[in-house]
């Protein structure tokens, strides 16, 4: 069973911040892992894909680091922006058997960037 | 390539009404992954289907609720006799085939009131 942590839970910086998002997971036989935003009412939107090949991916302000054996992956927020005020939320896939997985969601960080 | 669709965006339903969510996956994807996002908590998977096939429903709760992924259509999410504790956001997520990657396209949800 995968389960999947983020901490903090909330967030308040302010803007030009630089942050660290924390996402922890306890099976760490993943193919990948997923940070998406999600802004109030609204749907999921994905930011960063990691391959478990991969040790960090960037996008943008946005980077995004997996290591596999500790079963941790941080997202890094350069010079943040009010813009930026969301609950970001990781995913790990568990793997259900051959190539069918379903992902496992954390209970997201919720970041304030004030102006 | 339109994203995954999902309709109606909002429904409101009186308790021990029937409710009927669809999903349109993206073009060419083929497996089909129900969540649910209930208030103050973190996305759940439900279930997860392929085409006419129920590849896992570990998250589905067992009374009332079904789902169908028809060889011809949308993939459809049935509430019988909705309660109060049904009020919440449901998201569909889609992926391609055997896809490398491993990963899932979310739609914008449908956001469920029971009155």
């Amino acid at each position: 069973k995968q389960e999947v942590t983020q901490i903090p839970a909330a967030l308040s910086v302010p803007e030009g911040e630089n942050l660290v998002l924390n996402c922890s997971f306890t099976d760490s036989a993943i193919y990948n892992l997923q940070w998406f935003r999600q802004d109030p009412g609204k749907g999921l939107t994905s930011l960063l894909l990691i391959q478990s090949s991969q040790r960090e991916q960037t996008s943008g302000r946005l980077n995004a680091s997996l290591d596999k054996s500790s079963g941790r992956s941080t997202l890094y927020i350069a010079a943040s922006q009010p813009g930026d005020s969301a609950t970001y939320l990781c995913a790990a896939p568990f793997i259900l058997g051959g190539s069918n997985y379903k992902l496992t969601f954390g209970k997201g960080t919720l970041l304030t960037v004030n102006p | 390539n339109a994203g995954v669709m999902q309709n109606p965006r909002h429904l409101v339903r009186r308790r021990g009404q029937e409710a009927r969510l669809r999903c349109s996956p993206m073009k060419g994807h083929s497996h089909v992954y129900w969540y649910r996002q209930l208030p103050e908590e973190g996305l759940k998977f439900m279930v997860y289907l392929q085409k006419e096939n129920i590849i896992d429903e570990s998250g589905m709760p067992k009374e009332r609720f079904s789902a169908e992924f028809p060889k011809e259509g949308p993939s459809i999410l049935r509430i019988q006799q909705v309660v109060r504790g049904d009020s919440a956001a449901y998201f569909c997520a889609s992926s391609p085939p055997r896809d490398g990657t491993i990963k899932q396209y979310f739609g914008p949800g449908t956001r469920l009131t029971v009155t």
